[in-house]
């Protein structure tokens, strides 16, 4: 059974621009959470999506968005882009809804976003 | 503010010899613990979860000890192996208006010397 994958690994943006990141989840699998890392704030959750909706959020500013299709894929996107945007985006994937409490979390390798 | 944090940065053992990574957690109405592994350029893996109507979980080679009377959390690798080399997280359920989600303690890089 193939793993969580993320498109693409790394991504090179400036100032100003947005990025589209993409997440693939396990076969079967529902929800889809996106988190961020950052030497600095280490591990920090951004959004959840079920089903095509947003089903928690984290404390993250508006310019950070997500979506999820159909087929379960989702994508976050982050707009007007800042220096301290550079991290490592995850994304996790689990059967069930509700978050980590109710089914195990897969994560993804990430993608890796430098903000110049 | 309420964060889950780690004592030790960085833990250096033998191979061979056991290893026990801490953790501090301050929400008392947090319902649900987990421990993650992160290699080089991977992400999180799943090692290990707990619920908060116990105090010890067992899985192969690793034991999670959870003391809810002082909010400390403990991951327990026996016989730690090179392999065990990695950042190690501790994390905590919350359940905020929306629902649950997880937050991250800062890590504990662990390094098996041979």
């Amino acid at each position: 059974k193939a793993g969580v994958t993320q498109t693409p690994r790394y991504l090179i943006k400036t100032r100003g621009q947005q990025v589209t990141l993409s997440c693939s989840p396990i076969s079967g699998h529902r929800s889809v959470s996106w988190y961020q890392q950052t030497p600095g704030q280490g591990l920090q959750f951004l959004f959840e999506y079920f089903s095509e909706t947003q089903r928690n959020k984290g404390n993250f500013p508006g310019r950070f968005s997500g979506r999820q299709f159909s087929n379960s894929r989702s994508e976050m996107n982050v707009s007007t882009l800042e220096l301290g945007d550079s991290a490592l985006y995850l994304c996790a994937s689990s059967r069930l809804a509700g978050g980590p409490g109710t089914d195990t979390q897969y994560f993804g390798p990430g993608t890796r976003l430098t903000v110049l | 503010g309420e964060s889950v944090g780690l004592h030790l940065p960085t833990l250096s053992v033998q191979e061979g010899d056991n290893s026990i990574i801490n953790c501090a957690y301050s929400n008392s109405a947090s319902d649900y613990f987990i421990w993650y592994k992160q290699e080089s350029g991977k992400g999180p893996q799943f090692i290990i979860d707990i619920r908060s109507n116990m105090d010890k979980r067992q899985g192969q080679r690793v034991t999670v000890l959870l003391n809810k009377t002082v909010k400390h959390l403990s991951l327990q690798i026996a016989a730690t192996q090179p392999g065990d080399s990695a950042v190690y997280f501790c994390a905590e359920n919350r359940n905020n208006a929306t629902g649950n989600m997880l937050t991250f303690g800062g890590g504990t890089r662990l390094m098996v010397k041979p």
